[in-house]
Formats: structure tokens, C-alpha cells, sequence
């Protein structure tokens, strides 16, 4: 997804707060997605936003979406070693998803 | 329920040989897609269908070909292998609610290494 950009790796603490930010092209996206790949698996929907939302919350997961700046970031509150993972973004487009190349997650101990 | 499954798990094929990897679902989705992940490249749409019996090209169809005989089965082809086509290659499945078809259900993936 050469439209929906995200950056490669993130490191944080155990118990910290993990931000992981996307930016996309596509204005006309219904909803924007957060997706997680563990290791040897395959992609696991994580939440998604409707495009006239600012926020959604679900539980350890906070979504903001800024649509007139195209960006969109995932929270991951008292990040725990079992999130590491990669995290992609994706947007709506046609009748598939447009995915950015994802973000590595390490959380150390 | 079984979800999306994939078959086989793994493969290695020759330059050259052909093979089909076989997507199934159980959840009576409409739309189903295939991609192909590679280190550092994301999720690239090969092929993906919108109902029994259509079809319809991704980003990277070269290479490929697809059918969509029943619902609930999504099987991709390829002719003739290259190394080139050595990746993880991802069924994905999604319902036809308005608005929400693009959110997509994985099934756990086909590595595959041609040499």
C-alpha cells in the first residue's frame, strides 16, 4: 500500500503507552481499519473506525482519527509483552482494503 | 466454526511447476480475496471475487489465476512457477454489509517457496 503510510518498528517498555501512527490518501474511505499479525499467523481485525468519528475507545485501545489531515494513530494503553506484533493500517478502497506495510511492535520487559 | 482455513500450510515447488492453494470458508461471506505478503512490501491484492462464479484483478494478477466455483470455496493457480512468486500468501474474507465489506477475515496462510 504505497498510499497508506506507516513508520517500520516502535520499541517500548512494558507498561508504557504505545502509539502507532498511519497516514492515507483516500478521502472518501467509509472506515479505517487496525489490523495485528503475530508471528506465523495471519492478520486479526483489532478495531476499526467510522470515517466521521474523532475517537474510539475499546477497552486497552484508543483510535483517533484526524480526517482532515488524513492520519490516523492506534493507542495501546499498559502495553503488555504479548502485543508485540505488527500492527497495519488500512483503508478502504474498491472493494478491498489498501494496506500500509505495517509497524513492528517490540515491547521489552 | 472453522473460520477461513488454507491448504496446504506450506509448500516448495520447482521453476516451473503449477499447483492451487485452496481457500474455505464457513461463514458465508460473499466476498473473498487473495494477497501475497513479502518482507518489507505489506499486503499486495492478487485476485478476489464479489460472489460465486466472478471474478476480478488486484494489484499483482500477473502470474495467477483464480475461480470461484462455490461461495464458500476461493482456489488461486499458478501456471507456472517462478521464484519470484516465493511468498506468504493470505486468504481473506469479508461479508456484504453495507459499509463494512472491506472488513476482512484472514486465514492463517500459505508459505510458499519456489526454487
Amino acid at each position: 500500500g504505497e498510499d497508506v503510510e506507516q513508520s517500520l518498528f516502535l520499541s517500548v517498555r512494558e507498561g508504557d503507552s504505545s502509539v502507532i501512527n498511519c497516514t492515507y490518501t483516500d478521502s472518501s474511505s467509509t472506515y479505517l481499519y487496525w489490523y495485528k499479525q503475530e508471528p506465523g499467523a495471519g492478520l486479526q481485525l483489532l478495531t476499526y473506525i467510522f470515517s466521521n468519528m474523532d475517537m474510539k475507545q475499546d477497552q486497552r485501545l484508543t483510535v483517533l482519527l484526524n480526517k482532515k489531515d488524513k492520519h490516523l494513530s492506534l493507542r495501546i494503553a499498559d502495553t503488555q509483552t504479548g502485543d508485540s506484533a505488527i500492527y497495519f493500517c488500512a483503508e478502504g478502497s474498491g472493494y478491498a482494503l489498501n494496506f500500509g506495510k505495517g509497524t513492528s511492535l517490540l515491547v521489552t520487559p | 466454526n472453522a473460520g477461513v482455513t488454507q491448504t496446504p500450510k506450506f509448500r516448495v515447488l520447482k521453476t516451473g511447476q503449477s499447483m492451487t492453494l485452496l481457500c474455505a470458508q464457513d461463514m458465508n461471506h460473499e466476498y473473498m480475496y487473495w494477497y501475497r505478503q513479502d518482507p518489507g512490501m505489506g499486503l499486495r491484492l492478487i485476485h478476489y471475487s464479489v460472489g460465486e462464479g466472478t471474478t476480478a484483478k488486484g494489484e499483482v494478477p500477473d502470474g495467477y489465476n483464480v475461480s470461484r466455483l462455490k461461495k464458500q470455496n476461493f482456489l488461486l493457480g499458478l501456471e507456472s512457477a517462478a521464484p519470484s512468486q516465493t511468498s506468504v500468501y493470505f486468504c481473506a474474507t469479508s461479508p456484504p454489509m453495507a459499509g463494512r465489506e472491506y472488513e476482512q477475515y484472514f486465514g492463517p496462510g500459505t508459505r510458499l517457496t519456489v526454487t
